[in-house]
């Protein structure tokens, strides 16, 4: 079974207009940490925000955020303002398991394009 | 500067011939990652170490093979057995130690290719 969902292969978005990110994912662990990376065309990955299963209040980071619910098992990365650089391939990813075997896997991306 | 490096950036192979992705880290980081990612596709852990002389298999672990000997290495051997095994390799590295809070941290890749 897939842990981590990421339900919209492309995405298109004016220059300036916020964009929500969807990411759905699936563990049994109570304790598990939710990553948002973006990978431009030339394959690097770039960390972008953290949510810990236990952190109460939404992460942020300058122009992004992690809109996390927790009962749905969701956790939506939102992009305000977005930017033409902005265009990317956008990956949820999550850590879970023991503390001798923990697991990261992603999800199947997102392919963001900002149009002017 | 501390980081991971992939080496070689391109590397072609023929068929039916093993061979060695190198990666190299001094973030002086316990755990260590490899994925595969497919054109257009996500990223699926192939192993993962979590301290050295220790690693397992991840979602697709058949035709591939690790070693963890040293704490800054990990380096993946394509194996024959690998049936398809052109694709996009990228290697990570995380503090490790448990904690759920740390990012993993990305080479550049090494883009293999079978002729």
């Amino acid at each position: 079974a897939q842990k981590i969902t990421q339900t919209q292969p492309g995405m298109f978005v004016q220059e300036k207009e916020a964009v929500t990110l969807d990411c759905t994912y699936d563990t049994s662990d109570q304790s598990y940490g939710l990553f948002w990376y973006k990978q431009p065309s030339s394959g690097e990955m770039i960390f972008l925000i953290y949510q810990g299963s236990y952190d109460e209040q939404n992460a942020t980071e300058g122009r992004y955020s992690l809109n996390f619910q927790k009962a749905r098992k969701s956790a939506n990365l939102v992009i305000s303002a977005s930017q033409l650089g902005d265009s990317a391939m956008y990956f949820c990813a999550m850590r879970e398991g023991f503390q001798g075997a923990q697991k990261l896997v992603f999800g199947q991306g997102t392919r963001l394009t900002i149009n002017p | 500067d501390g980081g991971i490096t992939q080496s070689p950036k391109y590397l072609f192979r023929k068929e039916g011939q093993n061979v060695t992705l190198s990666c190299e880290q001094n973030l002086n980081h316990d755990a260590m990652y490899w994925y595969r990612q497919d054109p257009g596709q996500g990223l699926r852990l192939i192993y993962y170490s979590q301290i050295v002389n220790d690693f397992q298999k991840g979602d697709i672990a058949e035709g591939y093979s690790v070693s963890r000997e040293k704490k800054e290495s990990f380096p993946l051997t394509v194996t024959s057995a690998q049936k398809n095994p052109t694709a996009f390799y990228l290697c990570a590295s995380s503090i490790g130690g448990g904690l759920m809070n740390t990012e993993a941290f990305f080479g550049q890749g090494t883009r293999l290719t079978v002729v």
